[in-house]
This record gives structure tokens, C-alpha cells and sequence, in this order.
């Protein structure tokens, strides 16, 4: 069975500062891994996602993440946080055989300091 | 194209009674899924729908039924509804990519 955690329900960061948000997985095949973003009161946007191309993948907004398979890992970055970029973050795994359903971790709540 | 779109965007409902959110795609996609959102809980999967004709129970399916009506449209229905179903509610569809894209969603209210 495929599961996500992600490290740390709430972050918060200065605007201008790293954003560093944690995504760990297990998985018992190569897995698909995608980071979605969810503003208040709306539905959740894809920011990027790994399907075993490019271990270094580019997203939208100015974010990436890296799939690191000794580490089971997959954290989201961006080099300077916005005020914009303060919304919940939630990364999510699928094995990619059958439903193709995804499963998502907790998330992250990014808060963004003037 | 709209995407993913939902009805209603909010329900408030009394224990005991039903209710259907509707889903409706416009990309051509095959796969259709049905999620809850709970707080500290990311989102769930319900009820999940390979194709026209086909439905799946996901990780969370007691209390829900759903109908694969058409290529289009995914409606979840609520035969029973109770305050344990309160949650905002997400339809998504998918093709190959795997990507999954997600409608605003519905807050229901259970009383």
C-alpha cells in the first residue's frame, strides 16, 4: 500500500526566505508524486509532478521539488517566498496500476511573514 | 472549458436526510473520483471510476453510493446523511498523465 507524510502541518517564513516543505512516500512500485496547492476556499491546482523522467522537476510559481528514491523523499522548494504563496500544500503518490488513485498526505499550511 | 464542475457549493442538511452532488467534466477524460477533505486528515478517496460503467470503492466508501452516468458526469449520493459526513467534498477527473484535476468542491454541513 502507498502512503505520504509530510513533516510539519504548519510553516511559516519570512517573504524573500527559502521555502522548504518536507514529502516523504512508500511505495512498492516506482512511484507518480505530485505537489498540489489549495487556496482558501478553493480547489486544489497542480503544482508539479515526477513520472520517472527528470529526478528534478520545475513547477509552476517558481517552485521544484526533487525525487530522491534512496531517501523515499520528494520536498517542494522555492528559493524566495512571496506573500502569494501563502496556502496549504499537499504532496500525493500514486502507483500508477489500476485506479490510478491518488494518496494525498496531510498537508502543509504555508505562512508567509512580511 | 470549465474543467471540473461541481453542484451545489454549499449544503447544509439534517441527519437522516439525502442528498446528490453532481460532477461533470468537459475534458474528455475516462477516470473520475469522488474525495473528502477533512482538517489534518488531507483528502480521502471515496469512491473512484475507471470508466463509463465502472465504479471502485475507495478508503472511505460507508454511507455513500455513487453513478457513473455518462463519460461526463460522477454524482456521489448520500442515501442517510450524517454529522460524521460534515466535510467539503471534491470531484477530480484523469487521463493517462495520471494528473488529476480537481472542481471547487462542495461544503456540506450535516446537522
Amino acid at each position: 500500500a502507498q502512503s505520504v507524510t509530510q513533516l510539519g502541518s504548519h510553516v511559516s517564513v519570512s517573504e524573500g526566505a527559502l521555502v522548504l516543505l518536507r514529502c516523504n512516500y512508500s511505495s512498492s512500485v516506482p512511484p507518480y508524486l505530485f505537489w498540489y496547492v489549495q487556496y482558501p476556499n478553493q480547489g486544489l491546482q497542480l503544482l508539479l509532478k515526477y513520472t520517472s523522467a527528470a529526478t528534478l522537476v520545475k513547477g509552476i510559481n517558481g517552485f521544484e521539488a526533487e525525487f530522491k528514491k534512496s531517501e523515499t523523499s520528494f520536498h517542494l522548494t522555492k528559493p524566495s517566498a512571496h506573500m502569494s504563496d501563502a496556502a496549504e500544500y499537499f504532496c500525493a503518490v500514486s502507483e500508477g496500476t489500476g485506479r490510478r488513485a491518488l494518496t494525498f498526505g496531510s498537508g502543509t499550511r504555508l505562512q508567509v511573514q512580511p | 472549458n470549465a474543467g471540473v464542475t461541481q453542484t451545489p457549493k454549499f449544503q447544509v442538511l439534517k441527519t437522516g436526510q439525502s442528498m446528490t452532488l453532481q460532477c461533470a467534466q468537459d475534458m474528455n477524460h475516462n477516470s473520475m473520483y469522488w474525495y473528502r477533505q477533512d482538517p489534518g486528515m488531507g483528502l480521502r478517496l471515496i469512491y473512484y471510476s475507471a470508466s463509463e460503467g465502472t465504479t471502485d470503492k475507495g478508503e472511505v466508501p460507508n454511507g455513500y453510493n455513487v453513478s457513473r452516468l455518462n463519460k461526463r458526469e460522477f454524482s456521489l449520493r448520500l442515501e442517510s446523511a450524517a454529522p460524521s459526513q460534515t466535510s467539503v467534498y471534491f470531484c477530480a477527473s484523469s487521463e493517462v498523465s495520471y494528473e488529476q484535476y480537481f472542481g471547487p468542491g462542495t461544503r456540506l454541513t450535516v446537522t
